[in-house]
């Protein structure tokens, strides 16, 4: 069966630095494809970056970026230069198969606090 | 401008009543789904339609019964079978086609038993 693990519960990081958010999983499937979402306090999910199974870069949005590690089944999320509004939950998520039909799975989240 | 429209923000429910939450899209997405989070968690899917009068039980359906009638709508109702019903519903909608394709999230309501 296919699950997420995101091992960070919380994380505290200072203002301009980049941080790193985990994010491994587990599938039979050869074709995967790996989504990150952002949840802020008021609830709502913002979608920010994908990484296909048989995407030979890494992908990057901004100040977004994937670290994908195949072979260790990682997908971290890289923010550079975090903002005080990068503060939220970040989600890491996971879709079976090449279809918008497969459902897809989240992890638990980490909670992502910037201090000034 | 396009969206998914949830309501209302918050909902209170008591003992052995059946509620009803909304989810209005104009994104002219095939596919709805309904989710729910518990605090501190992962979302969970209840239930899932990829077209018009069609649904399917997602992984904690029970409690739970979905129709869709409209492309548009796809409405929750959390029935008194479910004894543990107080959590945040999201409600998301995706295009079809490729895998890539993310899905598309309300603001969420969030459901208390009285």
């Amino acid at each position: 069966a296919q699950k997420i693990t995101q091992t960070q519960p919380g994380m505290f990081v200072q203002e301009k630095e980049a941080v790193t958010l985990d994010c491994t999983y587990d599938t039979s499937d050869q074709s995967y494809g790996l989504f990150w979402y952002k949840q802020p306090s008021s609830g709502e999910m913002i979608f920010l970056i994908y990484q296909g199974s048989y995407d030979e870069q890494n992908a990057t949005e901004g100040r977004y970026s994937l670290n994908f590690q195949k072979a260790r089944k990682s997908a971290n999320l890289v923010i550079s230069a975090s903002q005080l509004g990068d503060s939220a939950m970040y989600f890491c998520a996971m879709r079976e198969g090449y279809s918008s039909a497969s459902k897809i799975i989240f992890g638990s989240g980490t909670r992502l606090s910037i201090r000034p | 401008d396009g969206g998914i429209t949830q309501s209302p923000k918050y909902l209170f429910r008591k003992e052995g009543q059946n509620v009803t939450l909304s989810c209005e899209q104009n994104l002219n997405h095939d596919a709805m789904y309904w989710y729910r989070q518990d605090p501190g968690q992962g979302l969970r899917l209840i239930y899932y339609s990829q077209i018009v009068n069609d649904f399917q039980k997602g992984d904690i359906a029970e409690g739970y019964s979905v129709s869709r009638e409209k492309k548009e709508s796809f409405p929750l109702t959390v029935t008194s079978a479910q004894k543990n019903p107080t959590a945040f519903y999201l409600c998301a909608s995706q295009t079809p086609g490729a895998g890539s394709q993310p899905q598309h999230f309300g603001d969420g309501t969030r459901l208390s038993i009285l």
